[in-house]
């Protein structure tokens, strides 16, 4: 059973909503990671942390922001929904020492209309 | 030119096949090797992981690197229609350790 949780795990909002899509883990990892995924395409790094008060911006540019004040929450807002918002995010976290693996979440599916 | 380019498919074996997937990277920093597997509708889940050039065997997997080729493969024995899923391999860079990752193989094993 996955012990990193995404919720929702789908969304339909309107265009220009305030959203936040939630991920916790229960490892406590330092390492979390959103990936913006598109069907049938690569996984894109959009922001990570190394751990408390610890964020970075990712390969992709992304118009959300993350906060990370506790360990296990790792949460990502987009303050105004677009359509080109559409996709799949993906939330993940690792730790040193076990071959740099991620354990994944099972994403949020988010469509702006 | 991306990073890690991995063959697209989608590949289509029947039951019982060997299936041989595929990656080529550019970056030479790259020292650790994974292989995601992925189900519709989930998230990916580590599969196998290699640090080094040669082979590494996990029951019907096997994870194959080849670095002075920047090649990587990931083979299947005895293909289960269970084996059915996006295939995605991935290195970690950079101080956080991101993964970089292809695009995945999507493969169907037919009973």
């Amino acid at each position: 059973e996955a012990d990193i949780y995404q919720t929702p795990r789908y969304l339909v909002i309107g265009t220009g909503k305030k959203i936040t899509l939630e991920c916790s883990q229960t490892m406590g990892h330092d390492k979390m990671y959103w990936y913006q995924q598109d069907p049938g395409m690569e996984l894109h790094l959009i922001h990570y942390s190394y751990g408390v008060n610890s964020t970075e911006k990712g390969d992709l540019s992304s118009e959300s922001t993350v906060s990370r004040i506790r360990t296990e929450h790792f949460p990502l807002t987009l303050e105004s929904a677009r359509p080109s918002h559409t996709s799949q995010y993906l939330c993940a976290s690792s730790v040193e020492g076990e071959g740099y693996g991620y354990t994944f979440g099972s994403g949020t599916r988010l469509t702006v209309v | 030119q991306k990073e890690v380019e991995q063959d697209p498919g989608p590949l289509s074996v029947p039951e019982g096949a060997i299936v041989s997937l595929n990656c080529t990277y550019s970056n030479s920093a790259f020292q650790y090797f994974m292989w995601y597997r992925q189900y519709s509708r989930k998230g990916p889940e580590l599969l196998m992981y290699t640090y080094s050039s040669g082979n590494k065997e996990d029951g019907r997997f096997t994870a194959q690197v080849d670095k002075s080729s920047k090649y990587i493969s990931l083979f299947i024995r005895d293909s289960q229609p269970s084996d059915s899923a996006t295939y995605l391999c991935a290195m970690p860079s950079g101080s956080a350790r991101q993964l970089t990752f292809g695009s995945g193989t999507q493969l169907t094993v037919l009973p």
